[in-house]
């Protein structure tokens, strides 16, 4: 059965490097998503994405934040000078329509230091 | 602003024991509520999605309903398993398939 995939399942950084995270969608779906999960809290949305520019984002998304998907298959979340704050699990999901379910990933736990 | 709430927080029931699992919402303009089982440190497992035209959906021993005018979703496992333990997410978009907004989970524990 098709699933999305994340790497790295685990990243530790120092406070304000740049990190990447990683996803491949669902190959046939064209929504595309990110949200994270803080420690104990909820889940929460970050971006949508569909023919390739960001169709929603939330308030968490600054200019810091960025998407992009650099070739067929990958997503990728770029953030680019990490804060302490943004430790979290850190989630990627696909749909094929608009109004399909959302498939997440396992997740990209992110460690800032 | 959409915000879900699911009580309780934490169930523990018997094995074999039929359960509900809650979950509401503010804004009934809900498209779609979308349940999901995550397990420690695990992603999101999705397991019924009720469009915004449905009342219920069932797969297996699951069936979720909605009732838009009440801010009313529930989860019915019917004869809960011990592998049934986990966090059940429910979670709702209120523009036709974009932003999730999610609920802060019912952990479930189902005793041999």
């Amino acid at each position: 059965e098709p699933e999305v995939t994340q790497t790295p399942s685990h990243q530790v950084t120092q406070m304000g490097q740049e990190v990447i995270l990683r996803c491949v969608p669902i190959s046939n779906h064209l929504y595309f998503y990110w949200y994270r999960q803080i420690l104990g809290q909820k889940v929460e949305f970050l971006v949508s994405f569909y023919n390739n520019e960001i169709s929603e984002k939330s308030e968490i998304f600054d200019d810091q934040f960025s998407v992009e998907r650099p070739d067929g298959s990958n997503f990728t979340l770029k953030i680019r000078s990490t804060k302490l704050e943004d430790s979290a699990m850190y989630f990627c999901a696909s749909s094929g329509i608009r109004t399909d379910t959302q498939y997440f990933g396992p997740g990209t736990r992110l460690t800032v230091l | 602003k959409q915000e879900v709430t699911q009580i309780p927080a934490a169930l523990s029931v018997p094995e074999g024991e039929n359960l509900v699992l809650n979950c509401s919402f503010t804004d009934s303009a809900i498209y779609n509520l979308q349940w999901f089982r995550q397990d420690p440190g695990k992603g999101l497992t999705s397991l019924l999605l009720i469009q915004s035209s449905q009342r219920e959906q069932t797969s297996g021993r699951l069936n979720a309903s909605l009732d838009k005018s009440s801010g009313r979703s529930t989860l019915y496992i019917a004869a809960s398993q011990p592998g049934d333990s986990a966090t059940y997410l429910c979670a709702g978009d209120n523009n036709a398939g974009n932003m999730l907004t999610f609920g802060g989970g019912t952990r479930l524990m189902v005793k041999p």
